[in-house]
């Protein structure tokens, strides 16, 4: 399976401010994600990081505050824009190869927003 | 819509306990199941994975077996261990033909030496 990477691995962040996560691959895959996981919650998708076109939002998730990235099929960012203290999560990036129904992820971003 | 239910946490074990944690799933078409474990502090690990009904998916002493007639995907061990308490998320995907996961809320589990 393929290495993913994110960074930073953590960060505490003041409120109003906005952070840029960034997701690296060791390899060229079609299908990225970004997940939201909430202190003690499962995951939530938050959209489907296309490249070279706009990401797909899922209900609940709009592109000013979480505007993501992928230049291509190695790297994507998600931004995290005028945060408050409910964005407080872990942020997962991950993977899905084409042809392949399994899912990878990365190692998450801790983020606490004071 | 789909949906995978799983056993309320947290499940506390002692150490070489047995362990069962439920999972049972609602989908059209023919998904496929899998178990993720998130250790402290860390993303998730892919543990096993079914693509089929009947099959058994299975890794690190754990075990999972697709049972269509019942909708279920309980994943079990026969002797757990201290570093096996973690967050374990059933999940399913390839529902419809789409290319979405859906995932549980997670169970956690303790393991006392």
């Amino acid at each position: 399976s393929a290495v993913i990477s994110q960074k930073p691995s953590r960060d505490i962040c003041q409120r109003g401010t906005s952070l840029t996560i960034q997701c690296q691959v060791d390899s060229q895959v079609t299908m990225m994600f970004w997940y939201r996981q909430q202190p003690g919650q499962s995951l939530t998708l938050i959209a489907t990081a296309n490249q070279g076109s706009e990401a797909t939002y899922e209900s609940g998730f709009v592109i000013d505050k979480f505007p993501i990235s992928r230049p291509n099929l190695t790297f994507s960012t998600l931004t995290v824009s005028n945060m408050s203290p409910e964005d407080s999560s872990i942020y997962l990036c991950s993977l899905r190869q084409e042809g392949i129904d399994t899912q990878y992820f990365g190692p998450g971003t801790r983020l606490t927003v004071l | 819509g789909d949906s995978v239910t799983q056993m309320e946490g947290p499940v506390t074990l002692s150490e070489e306990a047995f362990l069962t944690i439920n999972c049972t799933y609602t989908a059209t078409g023919y998904p496929s199941l899998f178990w993720y474990v998130q250790y402290p502090g860390e993303g998730l690990q892919l543990l096993l994975k079914a693509t089929k009904a009947d099959d058994k998916g299975s890794n690190k002493g754990f075990e999972a077996t697709y049972r269509k007639e019942t909708t279920s995907f309980h994943l079990e061990k026969g002797s757990v261990q201290v570093s096996d308490s973690a967050v374990y998320f059933c999940a399913l995907t390839g529902v419809g033909g789409g290319f979405k996961t859906i995932f549980g809320a997670g169970t956690r589990l303790f393991v006392k030496a």
